[in-house]
């Protein structure tokens, strides 16, 4: 069945570092690529969408890759701040059925 | 445009009652998914409407059902609430650009059953 992996245990990274978070998926072949995030007790804010053609989307201090070889994207937050501290979900899209698959999310702690 | 609105916020309700959740999408979006959301868990998607009918279902029993009328407001209900239905639900409406679909989140409905 589709499965998608994102780092379980949180992660704590220093103010003014760049965090990558990683987004691994087997048994599916997702057209687009999609990040989202989750502050507590909140709904998920769509930030990033990456289509199958694409290597690398930026915006902002935001980056996403996509390698569909290795099945896998990253997320990368530059010059990081406290205020990017949140839960961040990737969802792979683009099945028949319309249906986003979701990973667990990845829990980042920005350190003052 | 007017964001994805839930009614009500909160809700506490006891083991064996009924609840109904409301949700109205984005103005123009004909789909609406709902998820469950537990501490420490990821999103556990619900039921998926489209134009009035559902299109997806999770592995949810029964006891979760919803609807969606024709403004595309959808409400989900749960019958004979359990300790463990006691969650963050979130309703999200759906636009399709290029053929990728992006979900857009109400703020949830936090459900306690005691």
């Amino acid at each position: 069945s589709q499965k998608i992996e994102q780092n379980s245990e949180a992660l704590n990274i220093q103010e003014g570092k760049t965090a990558t978070l990683t987004c691994n998926y087997t048994n599916y072949s997702p057209a687009y690529l999609q990040w989202y995030r989750q502050d507590p007790g909140r709904g998920p804010v769509f930030l990033l969408l990456i289509r199958e053609n694409e290597k690398e989307k930026r915006k902002e201090r935001l980056k996403v890759t996509f390698d569909t070889t290795l099945k896998q994207s990253l997320f990368h937050i530059t010059a990081s701040q406290p205020a990017d501290s949140a839960t961040y979900l990737c969802a792979l899209g683009g099945d028949s059925n319309y249906q986003l698959i979701w990973g667990a999310g990845t829990k980042l702690i920005i350190k003052p | 445009k007017a964001g994805v609105t839930q009614t009500p916020r909160y809700l506490i309700k006891t083991r064996g009652q009924q609840v109904t959740l409301s949700c109205s999408p984005i103005s123009g979006h004909r789909s609406v998914s709902w998820y469950q959301q537990t501490p420490g868990q990821g999103l556990q998607f619900l039921f998926e409407y489209f134009s009035e009918t559902q299109r997806n279902k999770g592995n949810f029993p029964g006891r979760f059902s919803g609807r969606q009328f024709s403004n595309s407001r959808s409400e989900m209900n749960v019958s004979t609430l359990e300790l463990g239905d006691s969650a963050l639900y979130l309703c999200a409406s759906s636009s399709v650009t290029g053929g990728a679909e992006t979900q857009y989140f109400g703020p949830g409905t936090r459900l306690l059953v005691l």
